[in-house]
């Protein structure tokens, strides 16, 4: 199994712009987390869903942070207009049931300008 | 507010020697406590992870050591390598809730 695949793996972009996030879980995985990496602020959760269905997006900075997950082998993190603030590794990760065994993405390391 | 409290930010250890983490919770109601290691530029892995049920968890040189009555838990790493150099993170949830994920130590092992 190839594991949890994230694309980019680094994204510079300006202050404005939309930015697209993109995950695919591991096969057979009912489980997707999206979480923030910051030196300030550590691993934060920011949505996760269940069998394609958002359950928990507490964790969502603001209204310019959306995610959807149209089937169960696809998901976008998209910030729209991105702030320098946004700057920072954004994993993704899946897990087989539940919150537990989770197992993560290489991760996406964003700059905004 | 940080539900998960790690110690200390960093740690610097001898090759051979016992490299020591702890983390405090104050949700009772945490049942799983994972342990993660991460390299640069990886994700996070997970490692070991123990339930509180009980106190110790070994596996090869890691092992997780749990006090329930303290809400503590701790990362032991045994004849610790160059190549345990990572960043560790420490975590707890409850049933069908999420991480919440502890600052993380960054360990330098000195050859």
């Amino acid at each position: 199994d190839a594991g949890v695949i994230q694309s980019p793996r680094h994204e510079v972009t300006e202050m404005g712009q939309e930015v697209t996030l993109r995950c695919k879980p591991i096969s057979g995985h009912d489980y997707l987390f999206w979480y923030r990496q910051t030196m300030m602020r550590g691993l934060e959760l920011l949505i996760y869903f269940n069998n394609n269905v958002p359950i928990d997006d507490s964790g969502m900075p603001e209204d310019r942070f959306s995610a959807k997950m149209p089937n169960a082998s696809f998901s976008t993190l998209k910030i729209q207009p991105s702030e320098p603030r946004d700057s920072a590794v954004y994993f993704c990760a899946s897990s087989p049931a539940g919150v537990e065994t989770q197992y993560f993405g290489p991760g996406t390391r964003l700059l905004v300008l | 507010q940080q539900q998960v409290k790690q110690s200390p930010q960093s740690l610097i250890v001898q090759k051979g020697g016992i490299s020591i983490i702890n983390c405090a919770y104050e949700n009772t109601a945490f049942d799983y406590f994972p342990w993660y290691q991460q390299f640069p530029g990886k994700g996070p892995a997970l490692l070991i992870a123990i339930r509180p049920d009980v106190s110790e968890k070994k596996e090869g040189r890691f092992t997780i050591s749990f006090n329930k009555s303290a809400k503590q838990f701790s990362l032991h790493i045994m004849d610790s390598q160059p190549g345990d150099s990572a960043t560790y993170f420490c975590a707890a949830s409850y049933p069908g809730n999420q991480f919440y994920f502890g600052t993380g130590t960054s360990l330098t092992v000195i050859p």
